[in-house]
Formats: structure tokens, sequence, C-alpha cells
């Protein structure tokens, strides 16, 4: 079974730092996707990142970046120049062949002004 | 493009009674998946419907059902209502129904069973 661990239940960076959530996952598989999501207090999914496992490049998307390292199977999401509508859960999840995605259990980012 | 919409926003009932909820995807996606949300189980998935065929279902008890209409809209139907069942039910739309594709969440719609 896939399964994803996000070991971190809450983390806290001060604005404008960089923060980095960690993510592993356990698979078999070698063509799979990963995707980060932000869930703000508001309630409603946001796709922040993707990777796609095929590509050796980490995905970036302005401040958010990922380290994706396919052996190690572990993809964390940095954030960089923290901001205040940072703040939100986060869930790292997985997905390969016409599977349902897998969510972790997600981290709790605080941005402490 | 308006997002992914989910009826009603809010919902309480008492243990026996049933539920069915609703989700509009986003205007030409054909793949409508859903999942539970709770505070101990996070999010766990409960099915896939992609052209009005159920893909994917996970471990969930019978009680809990879906459909798809032509239109892509689908429902789910929750019988029989457990205390447990009391969670935040998200609805996730997209293009089809592919790995590599991006899934757009809807609001949820939080239920509470008393």
């Amino acid at each position: 079974a896939q399964t994803v661990t996000q070991s971190q239940p809450e983390m806290s960076v001060q604005e404008a730092e960089t923060v980095t959530l960690s993510c592993t996952y356990d698979t078999s598989e070698s063509d799979y996707y990963l995707f980060w999501y932000k869930q703000p207090p508001s309630r409603q999914m946001i796709l922040v990142i993707r990777q796609e496992a095929y590509k050796q490049q980490n995905a970036t998307e302005n401040r958010f970046s990922v380290n994706f390292q396919k052996a190690a199977k572990s993809f964390s999401l940095k954030i960089s120049d923290s901001q205040l509508g940072d703040a939100a859960m986060y869930f790292c999840a997985y997905r390969r062949g016409n599977n349902d995605m897998r969510f972790g259990a997600g981290t709790r980012l605080t941005v402490k002004p | 493009k308006a997002g992914v919409t989910q009826t009603p926003r809010y919902l309480i009932k008492t243990r026996g009674q049933q539920v069915t909820l609703s989700c509009s995807p986003i205007s030409g996606h054909r793949s409508v998946s859903w999942y539970q949300q709770t505070p101990g189980q996070g999010l766990q998935f409960l099915f896939e419907y992609f052209s009005e065929t159920q893909r994917n279902k996970g471990n969930f008890p019978g009680r809990f059902s879906g459909r798809q209409f032509s239109n892509s809209r689908s429902e789910m139907n929750v019988s029989t209502l457990e205390l447990g069942d009391s969670a935040l039910y998200l609805c996730a739309s997209s293009l089809i129904s592919r790995k590599s594709e991006t899934q757009y969440f809807g609001p949820g719609t939080r239920l509470l069973v008393l």
C-alpha cells in the first residue's frame, strides 16, 4: 500500500523567513505524481505545487519549491519569504496510475509577524 | 470559470437518518472524487467517478454511495448515519481521471451527526 508520512504535525516560521515541510512516501512504483496542497482556515484546498516522478528537476512555483529525492522517497516543500497568508494546513499527496490520491496527515504552519 | 461548488455547506442530522451531498465540478471536468476529512483520520478517499462510472472506491462501508450524472455533477449518499460520520466532506474535480491531473477542491460540506 502506498502511504504518505508528514512527520511534523506543526511548524512555525517568522514572517519573511524560510521554512521546510517534510514528506516521505512509500511506493514500489516508478511513475507517479506528488502534490502539495494548502488548506487555509477557510477550508478550501488549493494546489501549491506538483512534481512528476520521472522528472529530475525540482518543481518551483514562485516562493514555493520542492526538494524531490526519488531514491529516498522524500518530497519536502520549501516556502521562502514566508507571508502571513501562508498560514494553513499543508498536505502532501501521492497518486499513481488510476488509483486514488493518498494524503499525509498534514502539517499546520503558523507564520509569526 | 466557476470553481467546484458543493451544497449544502452545513448539515445537521441525527443518527439513523440519511443524507445526500451534491458536488458540481468545474465546467468541462469529467472526473469527480469524494473525500472525508476528520481530525482523527485525516483525508480519506471515498470514491471517484468518471463519465458516470465509478472508477475507484475507498475502504468505506456500503452505507456510503455515490453517483455521477451526465453533466458530471455528482452526489454522495450516506444512509443510516452514525456519530462517526461527522466530518467535512470534500469533493474534487479534474479534467479526466489520470494521475497527472490536478484535482481542484470544493469548499466542502460539514456534516454533524447528533
